[in-house]
């Protein structure tokens, strides 16, 4: 399995513009998460999918950001518009019930200027 | 609601030492614990995972323990090795469909 992957890797773009984030899960796991780590407030969870479905969306910070999941292998976070404070390492995580272990991508740097 | 601490947020040893790594959370009622390593500029790969109901993990050099009374949980590296050095991060989850909480990490410099 390739594993959960994550495009862009590197997204530079200028204050005011859209930003999309696409993630594409592992196979079979039915559980999508999108977090945001910064250094100041390490690791935070903005939604998670079940099914498709978003389950809670409580760590969005605003209504600038929004995320969707159209079908079981695909996820997009979008930033509409882009703010220098949203600067950050985005991470996608799938995982499956059972063990629950989550498995992470790579995640996109994202430099808003 | 759920928060996790880990302490030293950073760490250096020099090489073959064995460590332990600290980190705690404030309900103890939780589903299970993770501990995952973080690479710089790179994603997280999960290292241990313990259930509620286990008290330890063992993977190679490693061995995760839970004390769910207490609200802690340790990792310690035995003989430890350059290539150990990464961000180190806890994380719990509170029941069996819910995200995981995580800490903020503490970052291992170990030094040939």
């Amino acid at each position: 399995d390739a594993g959960v992957i994550q495009s862009p890797r590197h997204e530079v773009t200028e204050m005011g513009q859209e930003v999309t984030l696409r993630c594409k899960p592992i196979s079979g796991h039915d559980y999508l998460f999108w977090y945001r780590q910064t250094m100041m407030r390490g690791l935070e969870l903005l939604i998670y999918f079940n099914n498709n479905v978003p389950i809670d969306d409580s760590g969005m910070p605003e209504d600038r950001f929004s995320a969707k999941m159209p079908n079981a292998s695909f996820s997009t976070l979008k930033i509409q518009p882009s703010e220098p404070r949203d600067s950050a390492v985005y991470f996608c995580a799938s995982s499956r019930p059972g063990l629950w272990t989550q498995y992470f991508g790579p995640g996109t740097r994202l430099t808003v200027l | 609601k759920q928060e996790v601490t880990q302490i030293p947020a950073a760490l250096s040893v020099p090489e073959g030492e064995n460590l332990v790594l600290n980190c705690s959370f404030t309900d103890s009622a939780i589903y299970n614990l993770q501990w995952f390593r973080q690479d710089p500029g790179k994603g997280l790969t999960s290292l241990l995972l313990i259930q509620s109901s286990q008290r330890e993990q063992t993977s190679g050099r490693l061995n995760a323990s839970l004390d769910k009374s207490s609200g802690r949980s340790t990792l310690y590296i035995a003989a430890s090795q350059p290539g150990d050095s990464a961000t180190y991060l806890c994380a719990v989850r509170d029941s069996g469909n819910t995200p995981l909480v995580f800490g903020k990490g503490t970052r291992l410099s170990v030094i040939a």
